[in-house]
C-alpha cells in the first residue's frame, strides 16, 4: 500500500533561514508521481511542484529546491532565506500510476516563518 | 493551469438537513473527480473517486449513502452530504483530472462545512 510520512508535524524559523521539509514514502509501483503542495491559511491548495518516478534530477524554482532520492524513497523539500509568506502547510503527496491513480497525501508540516 | 471551482465556498447547515457541493471544471473537461475531506489541522483524506457517467468508487470507511456523489457531466461533479450532522463538519476539497492515468490533479479552493 501506498503511504507518505511528513515526520515533521511543525517547524519555526526566523525569516531568512533556510529550512528543509522532509518527505518519506512507500510504495510497491515503479512507476508513481510525487508531488508536493502548499495550503495557506485560505486552505486553497497550491501546486508546487510535479516529479515522475523515472526522474531523479533535483529541481530549483527560486527560493524553492527539490531533493529526490529513490534510494532512501525520499523527496524533501527545502526553502532558503525563508520569509514570512511562506508559511503555510505544506504536503508532500504520492500517485501510484498502477495502484488506483490515487493521489494520497503526507500529514503536512506546518512552517512558522516569524519576522 | 487548469480552473476548478467549488460551490459554496463555506455553508452552515442545521443537524439533519442535507448540502449539496458543486466542484466545476472550468477550462476542460474533467473525465475523472476526487473527493477529499480534511478535518482541522489534518490531512487531506480521499474520500472517493468518480468517474463521469458511473458510479463513484468509496474510500474504506466512507458511507456511500450518507456522501452522495453524482458526476453526470465532463464538467460538474456534486457532493451530497446528506442528513448531516456537527461531525460532519469539515473542508471538502474535490479535484478533477481530465483521466484516470493522468498525473495532473487540478484542485477546487474547498467548501468549508459547519453543521450546528
Amino acid at each position: 500500500a501506498q503511504k507518505v510520512t511528513q515526520a515533521q508535524t511543525e517547524i519555526s524559523v526566523v525569516e531568512k533561514e533556510d529550512v528543509t521539509l522532509d518527505c518519506v514514502y512507500e510504495t510497491r509501483d515503479t512507476t508513481y508521481y510525487l508531488f508536493w503542495y502548499k495550503q495557506p491559511p485560505s486552505g486553497e491548495l497550491v501546486f508546487l511542484i510535479r516529479r515522475n518516478s523515472f526522474d531523479e534530477q533535483n529541481e530549483i524554482s527560486g527560493r524553492y529546491s527539490w531533493n529526490f532520492q529513490k534510494s532512501t524513497s525520499s523527496f524533501n523539500f527545502t526553502i532558503t532565506a525563508s520569509q514570512v509568506v511562506d508559511s503555510a502547510v505544506y504536503f508532500c503527496a504520492l500517485k501510484e500510476v498502477y495502484g488506483g491513480f490515487k493521489t494520497i497525501f503526507g500529514a503536512g508540516t506546518r512552517l512558522f516563518v516569524k519576522a | 493551469g487548469a480552473v476548478v471551482s467549488q460551490h459554496p465556498s463555506w455553508v452552515i447547515c442545521k443537524s439533519g438537513t442535507s448540502v449539496k457541493i458543486e466542484c466545476r471544471s472550468l477550462d476542460f473537461q474533467a473525465t475523472t473527480m476526487f473527493w477529499y475531506r480534511q478535518f482541522p489541522k489534518q490531512s487531506l483524506m480521499l474520500m472517493a473517486t468518480s468517474n463521469e457517467g458511473s458510479k463513484a468508487t468509496y474510500e474504506q470507511g466512507v458511507e456511500k449513502d450518507k456522501f452522495l456523489i453524482n458526476h453526470a457531466s465532463l464538467t460538474l461533479s456534486t457532493l451530497t452530504v446528506t442528513s448531516a450532522h456537527p461531525e460532519d463538519s469539515s473542508f471538502y476539497i474535490c479535484s478533477a483530472a481530465t483521466g484516470l492515468g493522468d498525473n495532473e490533479q487540478f484542485f477546487g479552493p474547498g467548501t468549508r462545512l459547519t453543521v450546528l
